[in-house]
């Protein structure tokens, strides 16, 4: 079965760092795109970037580039996203999909179960 | 970057109803890279609609895409009690990808 698993649940403070994890499983992991997907409480779906695991090309939307960084480490089949310093409004539930095909230009038809940020002094 | 803008904001109907949703591009999607998620509240969104007309696997056929260019729409033919959700829109044929704000489909 090809899924994504996502970290846990994180409470932070502003000007903490944070690093979550996406672990893909049931196919080959650094063949296919990771993108990223924030939702913020009671909001929409906004594109981050996304990633091919292969040869770690990284794509970002204006919105988050500086703001965030994408990785993966293929020898453990696991994308991230991480800050150096957080700030409230990174309050959000994450997203990471997998597209359909193994191209950039695909619908994610893989998610994650999403993780929980939440930022607060 | 492609804003998507999808209406109505809210759509209110029954049961067995026919419900149509509206996502409008800022400028041409390529190749009809459009897609439509379902989201019900606690879950990750769920694709329906690739391609613009393409129904993802184990998508049921009162589900259906249609459109080119800048105007795109899904229709839900007979709403199902499981539909009642809020449904997103995305173009992922030009960097940056974009999402819709979304459309809810409530119980009238």
């Amino acid at each position: 079965e090809v899924q994504l698993v996502q970290s846990g649940a994180e409470v932070k403070k502003p000007g903490e760092s944070l690093k979550i994890s996406c672990k893909g499983s049931g196919y080959r992991f650094d063949s296919y795109w990771i993108g990223w997907v924030r939702q913020m409480p009671g909001k929409g779906l906004e594109w981050m970037g996304i990633i091919y695991p292969g040869d770690s090309d990284t794509r970002y939307s204006p919105s988050f580039q500086g703001q965030v960084t994408i990785s993966a480490d293929k020898s453990i089949s696991t994308a991230y996203l991480q800050w150096s310093g957080l700030k409230a409004s990174d309050t959000a539930m994450y997203y990471c999909a997998r597209p359909k095909a193994a191209a950039a230009y695909a619908a994610f038809d893989i998610w994650g179960q999403g993780t929980m940020v939440i930022v607060s002094s | 970057e492609i804003v998507l803008t999808q209406s109505p904001g809210t759509l209110s109907l029954s049961p067995g109803e026919r419900a149509t949703l509206f996502c409008r591009a800022s400028q041409s999607v390529r190749s009809s890279y459009l897609a439509w998620y379902q989201q019900k509240p606690g879950q990750a969104p769920r694709l329906l609609i690739y391609g613009a007309s393409n129904r993802a696997t184990g998508i049921p056929d009162r589900f259906s895409g249609s459109g080119s260019g800048t105007d795109f729409i899904l229709t839900i033919s007979r709403l199902e009690p499981e539909d009642f959700a809020v449904y997103y829109c995305q173009q992922y044929g030009s960097s940056p990808w974009t999402f819709g704000q979304g459309t809810k489909v409530e119980i009238k």
